[in-house]
């Protein structure tokens, strides 16, 4: 069964910490992931995709991606009580199906 | 305004009365699915479509049907629905370009309850 993992947390940070989140995944076929960010009762916002080796920024976010060791993370710098939400971290597995893990649930403290 | 509609938002029904969920996008893009989201069990995909009468299963399959008849339009069929069924349910909408560019974005959910 190809999975993607994450740790449902909840993360806990202060605010103006930098959040790290965490995603493993089994399928050494995918290529690519995406990051989303979802608020309770609402649908996934998409913050990232990525499918190089590295890192990449977009804000505050940085995604970062290591395909010899299976994970992809998210980095979240200077976190404000608005980024508290679960977080989505979904694989690409051949042709169009995407896998997503359960979500870790983060929370920023003012 | 570049947006996946969903219909309707919220809906109660009773076991083996087939509904229709509708999903429509604007932005012309092929790719489409339908997911499941369960407390515990995280998003899981029903079905996507690659194109206009392309389409193929997911993960859980089993109890539904859509057809894409149109482009912008991906509907879900529950023609016999059960209790397990009851669920939040979102359509997508993805634009792809050789792996390199990839964009989903996702509708505001349907909440369906069968009782």
């Amino acid at each position: 069964q190809k999975e993607v993992e994450q740790n449902s947390g909840p993360l806990s940070v202060p605010e103006g910490a930098i959040a790290s989140l965490n995603c493993t995944y089994s399928d050494r076929g995918s290529q690519s992931f995406f990051w989303y960010r979802q608020y309770s009762g609402k649908s996934p916002e998409l913050i990232m995709f990525i499918y190089s080796n590295g890192d990449k920024e977009d804000g505050r976010f940085t995604a970062q991606l290591n395909k010899a060791s299976q994970y992809v993370s998210l980095l979240i710098r200077d976190s404000q009580p608005s980024d508290s939400a679960t977080y989505l971290c979904a694989g690409n597995q051949a042709g169009t199906a995407l896998i997503f893990g359960k979500g870790t649930t983060l929370s920023v403290s003012s | 305004e570049a947006q996946v509609t969903q219909n309707p938002r919220y809906l109660i029904t009773v076991t083996g009365k087939k509904l229709t969920v509708t999903c429509s996008q604007n932005m012309n893009h092929e790719y489409m699915s339908w997911y499941r989201q369960d407390p515990g069990l995280g998003l899981r995909q029903i079905y996507y479509s690659m194109n206009v009468e392309v389409t193929d299963k997911g993960d859980v399959p089993e109890g539904y049907k859509v057809s894409r008849k149109e482009k912008r339009n991906f509907p879900l069929i529950l023609e016999s629905p059960s209790p397990n069924q009851t669920s939040l349910y979102f359509c997508a909408s993805r634009y792809r370009t050789s792996g390199l560019t990839d964009t989903q974005y996702f509708g505001p959910g349907t909440r369906l309850t069968v009782l």
